[in-house]
Formats: structure tokens, C-alpha cells, sequence
């Protein structure tokens, strides 16, 4: 069966410093891949999603940015993180094509302070 | 470019009573629409799920109705329980989701 993990579930980081949230999937090939954030009382904001390896969209302007290095892991980074990078990030995998149901991880709660 | 609408922030339904949670949507051309429950720290889970050529689909508790014309589906959960209570978010299959809504169940 296929599984989803993404790490660190918590993390407190001093504005300015770098982040990196990572994710991976395991149990299928070349999955659709995507970061998602949920802003307190807000709903899910998609952030970048991948169809391969090297190949990220970004959905929204922002600090942050998104690696694939393999096919079946996702990187969440910012060089310098903002107060407003705050919140719930959730990764995401589906199989190939559209359509297709999405699985989440089990998320990670960022603080900037 | 489709936008997906959960107007209704927060809903509370007595155990036992029904829940009705609805979900607006601005792009036709996309015929497929997906529910997800969310509990407190944790991501979200896939409940139901309807495509485009049904106007309901039905998994024990759970029933989506897609109203093509009005552009808008809800979500019946009959009857509610206190376990139901989280956050839903409609989603097109562009994976473009709502706002979502707070359902309590009380009991």
C-alpha cells in the first residue's frame, strides 16, 4: 500500500532563518506530488505541485520554493523565512493523470517567530 | 478560472440530526468533485467523492448531490455524530479546494 510522510511535524524557526520541510512517498512510482498550506481560519492554499522530477509549478507568489530530487521526494524550502510563512503544511501525493484522488501526509506545523 | 466556494464557515447539528454542508462552483468543464474531512493537526482524508455524470452518490452515512444547473453539490451526513465533527473542504478535480466548514456535533 502506499504511504505518505512528511517531516518535521513541528517546527518554531526565528524569522530570517532557512526552512526545509521534507516529504516522501512510498508504494507507487511517479506520483503527482504537491505542498499545500493551511493559514489559521483559513482553507488549503495550494503551493506547488510536481508531475516529475525536476518539474515544479508554483500556484502563488511567495517566500518559499519547492524541489524534486527524486521521483518520490518533495522539498519545502525558503531562504529567509517571514513571520507570514507561518502555519499548517501539508504534503500531498496522487497517481498520475488527473482526476485522481489525493492522499495527504500528516502535515507540519511551522511557527515563525 | 475555477473558483470553489464553501460559504458557510461553521455549522452545528444536534447528534443524531442531519448535517448538510454545501459547496458552490464556478467552472463547468471540471466533472469530478471530492469531499475531505480534516480533524485538528492532522491532514486532510478523502470521504466521498462524485463525478459529473451522477447527481448523487451515496457510502453509508455519506451522500454528495451534485446540482449540475445550480452549480453546486453538498454533503449529507445522516444521521451525525460526534465523531463527525472536523473541518470539511469540497475540492474540484483540478484539486482546487474550498474554504471549508466547521461541523459540530453536539450530543
Amino acid at each position: 500500500s502506499q504511504t505518505i510522510h512528511q517531516w518535521p511535524a513541528t517546527l518554531v524557526q526565528p524569522v530570517g532563518s532557512p526552512l526545509s520541510l521534507e516529504c516522501t512517498v512510498e508504494g507507487t512510482s511517479n506520483p503527482n506530488l504537491y505542498w499545500y498550506r493551511q493559514a489559521a481560519g483559513r482553507g488549503l492554499q495550494l503551493l506547488f505541485y510536481s508531475v516529475g522530477i525536476g518539474q515544479i509549478s508554483s500556484e502563488v507568489p511567495q517566500n518559499l520554493s519547492a524541489s524534486r530530487p527524486q521521483d518520490r521526494q518533495f522539498i519545502l524550502s525558503s531562504k529567509k523565512l517571514l513571520l507570514s510563512d507561518s502555519g499548517f503544511y501539508l504534503c500531498a501525493w496522487s497517481a498520475t493523470g488527473a482526476g485522481n484522488t489525493i492522499y495527504f501526509g500528516e502535515g507540519s506545523w511551522l511557527t515563525v517567530v | 478560472d475555477q473558483q470553489v466556494k464553501q460559504n458557510s464557515p461553521s455549522l452545528s447539528v444536534q447528534e443524531g440530526r442531519i448535517s448538510i454542508l454545501n459547496c458552490d462552483y464556478t467552472n463547468s468543464m471540471f466533472d469530478y468533485f471530492l469531499w475531505y474531512k480534516k480533524y485538528p493537526a492532522e491532514g486532510p482524508t478523502f470521504l466521498i467523492s462524485i463525478s459529473s455524470i451522477k447527481d448523487k452518490n451515496e457510502d453509508g452515512r455519506f451522500t454528495v448531490f451534485l446540482n449540475k444547473s445550480a452549480k453546486h453539490l453538498s454533503l449529507h451526513i445522516v444521521p451525525s455524530q460526534p465523531g463527525d465533527s472536523a473541518v470539511y473542504f469540497c475540492a474540484d478535480n483540478k484539486l482546487v479546494f474550498g474554504a471549508g466548514t466547521i461541523l459540530r456535533v453536539k450530543s
